[in-house]
């Protein structure tokens, strides 16, 4: 199995463009999440989908946008990039009810 | 407002003794603990977990102790071995289960070093 995948691994930015980073999970997990590691500060929460058709912001939603169509997929949109959107992007994936999350490698995103 | 908050930003120790990582709350929401092991360029691995009901969790050299009153968990690694050098985050989830569980909160991670 796979698990959970992202893509792209690295992708650097001018400010005020447009991006979306792909995850993919195989295990038929319903709830999917977006977080972002910044030094210092940990995970932190950004966006997550308890099924397809159902997202809800987390702690830090400003500037990104996301939506889930398939059990399978959960896109991060960045609209219009900030510097401040510098960050490594991690997808992660549970079974509703279980708190152990299954996460992917990480998006390395740079804004210049 | 940092509510789980892992204040040793790294600890080194020898391999064969025991690492002992710390992490403090301060929701009482939280219903369930985490904790994660993370390499460089790779995701968050899931460890151990501990829910608040119990107050030790074992799995092999790695044990979780809560503190419920002090909120406070620990996690210690017996003996600790060379491979173990990573970064180590915390996680807490509030109760409810269902939606709730997926919504994890991270301390700022504690780098340990494992010197041969």
């Amino acid at each position: 199995n796979a698990g959970v995948t992202q893509t792209p691994k690295f992708q650097v930015l001018k400010t005020g463009q447009s991006m979306t980073l792909q995850c993919a999970q195989d295990m038929n997990h319903e709830y999917m999440s977006w977080y972002r590691q910044d030094p210092g500060m940990g995970l932190r929460l950004i966006h997550y989908s308890v099924g397809a058709g159902i997202t809800d912001q987390g702690e830090v939603p400003n500037g990104y946008n996301v939506s889930r169509s398939t059990t399978e997929d959960f896109p991060l949109r960045l609209l219009s990039a900030a510097p401040s959107q510098t960050s490594v992007y991690f997808c992660a994936s549970s079974y509703l009810g279980q708190p152990q999350a299954f996460f992917g490698q990480g998006t390395r995103l740079t804004v210049v | 407002d940092q509510q789980v908050k892992q204040n040793s930003p790294s600890l080194s120790v020898q391999e064969g003794r025991i690492s002992i990582l710390n992490c403090d709350y301060t929701n009482s929401m939280f219903d369930y603990f985490l904790w994660y092991k993370k390499y460089p360029a790779e995701g968050p691995t899931f460890l151990i977990s501990i829910s608040s009901i119990k107050d030790k969790n074992e799995d092999g050299r790695f044990t979780v102790f809560l503190n419920k009153s002090a909120k406070h968990l620990s996690l210690h690694i017996v003996p600790s071995q060379p491979g173990d050098s990573a970064v180590y985050f915390c996680a807490a989830s509030p109760n409810a289960g269902g939606t709730s569980y997926g919504k994890l909160t991270f301390g700022q991670g504690t780098i340990l070093t494992v010197h041969p």
